[in-house]
C-alpha cells in the first residue's frame, strides 16, 4: 500500500515559473524523502528531511516538513525544461517491514 | 549515476513462466531491496536481504523470491507470472538499517503477455 499521496497529481508550467508540490502521510516517520524519476526509470534522490527539521534547501529545490499535519511540499524554483519528470516522496520509520514507502507521485512538465 | 546496475533492461515473457531479474549494489553496500512499480504508480516494497536473508517483505505472495550473494549482490524471482506482474522492477542498495540512504538501479521493464 502506498503511505504518502502527492498533490498534485499532474503540473504543467511555464519555463521559469516556481513548481509546487504537495505530499501527505499517514504514520509517524523517521525521514521524508524527495526522488526524481524520469521516464520511467531508476530513481534518483534529491533530498532528505528528518523529522525534527521542518525546511531544508539544496540548490533550487526547498522542502519543508510539518509533522502535525503529515505533510510536505517540494518547491523547485525556476524551473527548467530539464526539470521534467515525475517527483515522488517516500517515508521511512513507519513501522513493521515496509522500510520505506513511496507516494503515487507527482508528475511535472515545464515547457521551454 | 549510482552504481546500482540491473539487468537485463527489458524482458518479454509469457503468462506462468518464470523469470530472473539481476542486481548488483553499490559498492560497500551490504543491503539490497527490491520494489515493483506499476505504470503510473509509486514503487511498492516487495522485500529486503542483509547477510544473505530475507529482512522485511512487503504485500507480496511467496511466488516472489530472491537471493542475496556474497558478494551482496541480488536476485529476483517470480513464478507463475501473471498479466499484473508487468512492471519497472527497481532495486536499491544501501547499508544495513540505512534505508534513506538507498541507491537506486535504473530498473529492469517487465512485459507479461
Amino acid at each position: 500500500s502506498q503511505q504518502g499521496e502527492e498533490d498534485p497529481q499532474a503540473l504543467s508550467i511555464q519555463e521559469g515559473e516556481n513548481a509546487t508540490m504537495n505530499c501527505s502521510y499517514k504514520t509517524s516517520i523517521n525521514n521524508l524523502q524527495w526522488y526524481r524519476q524520469n521516464s520511467g526509470r531508476g530513481l534518483v534522490h534529491l533530498i532528505l528531511i528528518r523529522s525534527n527539521e521542518r525546511e531544508k534547501h539544496s540548490g533550487r529545490l526547498r522542502v519543508t516538513l510539518d509533522t502535525s499535519k503529515k505533510s510536505s511540499s517540494l518547491l523547485i524554483t525556476a524551473s527548467r525544461a530539464a526539470d521534467t519528470a515525475s517527483y515522488f516522496c517516500a517515508t521511512d520509520g513507519g513501522g513493521g517491514y515496509q522500510k520505506v514507502t513511496f507516494g503515487i507521485g507527482t508528475k511535472l512538465q515545464v515547457i521551454p | 549515476e549510482t552504481g546500482v546496475t540491473q539487468s537485463p533492461t527489458h524482458l518479454i515473457k509469457t503468462r506462468g513462466q518464470q523469470v530472473t531479474l539481476r542486481c548488483s549494489s553499490q559498492s560497500g553496500h551490504n543491503t539490497v531491496s527490491w520494489y515493483q512499480q506499476a505504470l503510473g504508480q509509486g514503487p511498492q516494497f516487495i522485500f529486503q536481504y542483509y547477510r544473505e536473508e530475507e529482512n522485511g517483505r512487503g504485500n507480496f505472495p511467496p511466488r516472489f523470491s530472491g537471493l542475496q550473494f556474497p558478494n551482496y549482490s541480488s536476485e529476483l524471482n517470480v513464478n507463475a507470472l501473471e498479466l499484473d506482474d508487468s512492471a519497472l522492477y527497481l532495486c536499491a542498495s544501501s547499508f544495513f538499517d540505512r534505508e534513506y540512504e538507498q541507491y537506486f538501479g535504473p530498473g529492469t521493464r517487465l512485459t507479461v503477455t
